[in-house]
């Protein structure tokens, strides 16, 4: 079973930050959380990672608590092309696998 | 980057016949493939890790002689729907991983998906 609970959906207006939430409270201290998206009936882009400080890059923001049991991905100029299922998912350590929640479907509208 | 290939994306076929689905990492080697299904809005559920060389791990529920992997070299993996039904179609995405250096995570990237549709 996923060890992540996203909100279902949520809207942003185009031009304003994303802020997407995420619980994983039963992370494992070797265990990452990682963040794909998946734009309708394409494949998972991956995002970014981290494991317990905060990371930036092109596309977002991961903010990690300092206990790990939250996080939350950041797109700081969410713009029409952002819309998608958002995927935050804790990956095992001794097996690599992502197992999928039910993700968070981001609508950015004008 | 790192591109992930599937071969068909799309495919049609008849109940009771073999479909192959293609998985390709293009410009790095995988050691490591997962196979995933993904029906109408729902979440991508894995059901299997296919490691090149050896025999693939098949999740709990899934058919192994149904679904047949091959990970023949480090760059490919292929998925196998035998003797089709139509309760098999659904959306098929495979990933890849680099190979893992110790103590290094490195990501996994997906491929486009292959949509089967069983008759």
């Amino acid at each position: 079973d996923a060890k992540t609970t996203q909100p279902p959906s949520m809207d942003c207006a185009e031009g304003r930050a994303a802020n997407l939430p995420c619980n994983h409270s039963t992370i494992s201290g070797n265990e990452y959380v990682y963040w794909y998206r998946q734009i309708h009936s394409q494949g998972p882009q991956y995002i970014i990672h981290g494991l317990k400080n905060n990371e930036t890059n092109e596309m977002a923001s991961l903010i990690i608590t300092e206990d790990r049991k939250s996080s939350t991905l950041i797109l700081p100029h969410a713009t029409l092309r952002d819309t998608a299922v958002y995927y935050c998912i804790v990956r095992e350590y001794n097996t690599d696998k992502l197992i999928f929640g039910t993700g968070t479907r981001l609508q950015v509208f004008p | 980057g790192a591109v992930v290939s599937q071969h068909p994306s799309r495919v049609i076929c008849k109940s009771g016949t073999s479909v192959k689905i293609e998985c390709r990492s293009l410009d790095f080697q995988a050691t490591t493939m997962f196979w995933y299904r993904q029906f109408p809005k729902k979440s991508l559920m894995l059901m299997a890790t296919s490691n090149e060389g050896s025999k693939a791990t098949y999740e709990q529920g899934v058919e192994k002689d149904k679904f047949l992997i091959n990970h023949a070299s480090l760059t490919l993996s292929t998925l196998t729907v035998t003797s089709a039904h139509p309760e098999d179609s659904s959306f098929y995405i495979c990933s890849a991983q680099n190979l893992r250096l110790a103590g290094v995570y490195n990501e996994q990237f997906f491929g486009p998906g292959t949509r089967l549709t069983v008759l």
